[in-house]
């Protein structure tokens, strides 16, 4: 089955700074890449997602870029803000049918 | 619309004992799923399907069992409960084969098995 590997395990940054996550995918056949954030508590949301089609996609300060060549896609939110301090999954798909998570990164933003 | 629900929130169990959560949704959505949350592991499905009368297992099926009598509920049986299985229990259900895989995730259930 599908292996999904994420980076960092925890990220502290200062507000204002940009943070980065990368994951990595082992099955070639995956073709859905969608990103969620869990808040302490909460369910896992979706923030923004990725398919193999499409290199780049960015909504405000969120942005994810996918590297099939690579077999890694990487989540890039700019400006940090505290509300941004959660828990951020990544997750690979190739049939719509199961999705492989990766092992989440505790983002924690310093004001 | 209520989205995805969950219950109970909350459940304590002695090793041995059975209970079913339970997963609702009012989209009307095909795909239904299980996963549980593990500190440090991620989430990781248990069981899914695909439309009523439909399951099939995922990473992770032991000791859980599903049926899907009815497109709106998909609930998750554990026929005799063990420690390894406290955890944070996830339902989730997608508009499957509409090219939309978006997951929309229930709160969750807590449980605790002593």
């Amino acid at each position: 089955g599908e292996n999904v590997e994420q980076h960092p395990s925890t990220l502290s940054v200062q507000e204002g700074d940009s943070a980065v996550i990368k994951c990595t995918y082992s099955d070639s056949a995956s073709n859905y890449f969608p990103w969620y954030k869990q808040e302490l508590g909460k369910r896992p949301q979706l923030i923004i997602d990725i398919r193999s089609n499409v290199g780049e996609k960015k909504d405000q300060r969120i942005a994810v870029t996918l590297n099939k060549t690579a077999k890694h896609f990487s989540l890039h939110i700019t400006e940090t803000q505290p509300e941004d301090s959660a828990v951020y999954f990544c997750a690979a798909s190739n049939t719509g049918n199961q999705f492989y998570f990766g092992t989440g990164t505790s983002l924690t933003v310093i004001p | 619309n209520a989205g995805v629900t969950q219950t109970p929130k909350f459940q304590v169990l002695k090793t041995g004992q059975s209970m079913t959560l339970q997963c609702a949704q009012d989209m009307n959505h095909e795909y239904m799923s299980w996963y549980r949350q593990d500190p440090g592991m991620g989430l990781r499905l248990i069981h899914y399907s695909v439309g009523a009368g439909i399951t099939d297992q995922g990473e992770v099926p032991n000791g859980y069992n599903v049926s899907r009598s009815t497109t709106e509920d998909f609930p998750l049986r554990l026929l005799s409960a063990a420690p390894s299985q406290t955890s944070v229990y996830f339902c989730a259900s997608t508009p499957w084969g509409k090219g939309l895989e978006t997951q929309y995730f229930g709160p969750g259930t807590r449980l605790l098995v002593l």
